[in-house]
């Protein structure tokens, strides 16, 4: 069972469009990470999310936790060649503050 | 600072080699953890390490080891290696008190 689903799998956009990625659950978590990671290289941490209906902006990244906590989204505007790469969610649960990973939205925008 | 460094890079063995892969990290961080990454699966957790002297099982560690040598390093080795254990391997490390988990560039491990 996976804890933490994220759609779309794959997602390919033209330069300038917008887009969502989705991180869903059915359980609770006590923050939410987002990573974005290229191909060779490890993830690289974009936020951290740990109140629910937390918004975060980064640039042209806006983040939002679920007011549950169970559940988040990021938002891409005016998507650009340089933001390709893969995309996961990790949720935060129990005291040793170990990670459970989404299975990640492989994101593609074209010049 | 290099953050978290891992080697080798990349490695080819046979099935039944051992070898191990090792991790360092000089941001004075207290937790350490094993990952792997398959196509279709995310990271998932093989071993972790709260703190120096302790190392406990992840969700995959079938087939695995770990040493917490110190504060800084540690290394994850593979006694006997499988083709199941092809993938790559990525190792992190935390501060006690937050969430954030930084990332090494990771081992391509090919078992053949």
């Amino acid at each position: 069972t996976q804890l933490l689903e994220q759609s779309p799998q794959f997602l390919s956009i033209q330069e300038g469009e917008n887009l969502t990625v989705y991180c869903n659950s059915s359980s609770v978590f006590s923050s939410l990470q987002w990573y974005r990671q290229e191909p060779g290289e490890g993830p690289v941490l974009l936020v951290t999310v740990v109140t629910g209906g937390e918004v975060k902006k980064l640039k042209r990244l806006t983040f939002q936790f679920g007011d549950a906590r169970k559940d988040s989204s990021l938002h891409i505007t005016a998507a650009q060649p340089g933001d390709t790469g893969l995309y996961l969610c990790a949720g935060t649960r129990g005291s040793q503050g170990n990670l459970i990973f989404g299975k990640g939205t492989k994101l593609s925008v074209k010049p | 600072n290099a953050g978290v460094t891992q080697t080798p890079k990349f490695q080819v063995l046979k099935t039944g080699q051992s070898m191990t892969l090792q991790c360092a990290q000089d941001m004075n961080h207290n937790s350490m953890y094993w990952y792997r990454q398959d196509p279709g699966m995310g990271l998932r957790l093989i071993y972790y390490s709260a703190s120096e002297g302790t190392t406990d099982k992840g969700e995959v560690p079938n087939g695995y080891n770990v040493s917490r040598l110190n504060k800084r390093e540690f290394s994850l080795r593979l006694e006997s290696a499988a083709p199941s254990q092809t993938s790559v391997y990525f190792c992190a490390s935390r501060t006690t008190g937050t969430y954030e988990q930084y990332f090494g560039p990771g081992t391509r491990l090919t078992v053949t």
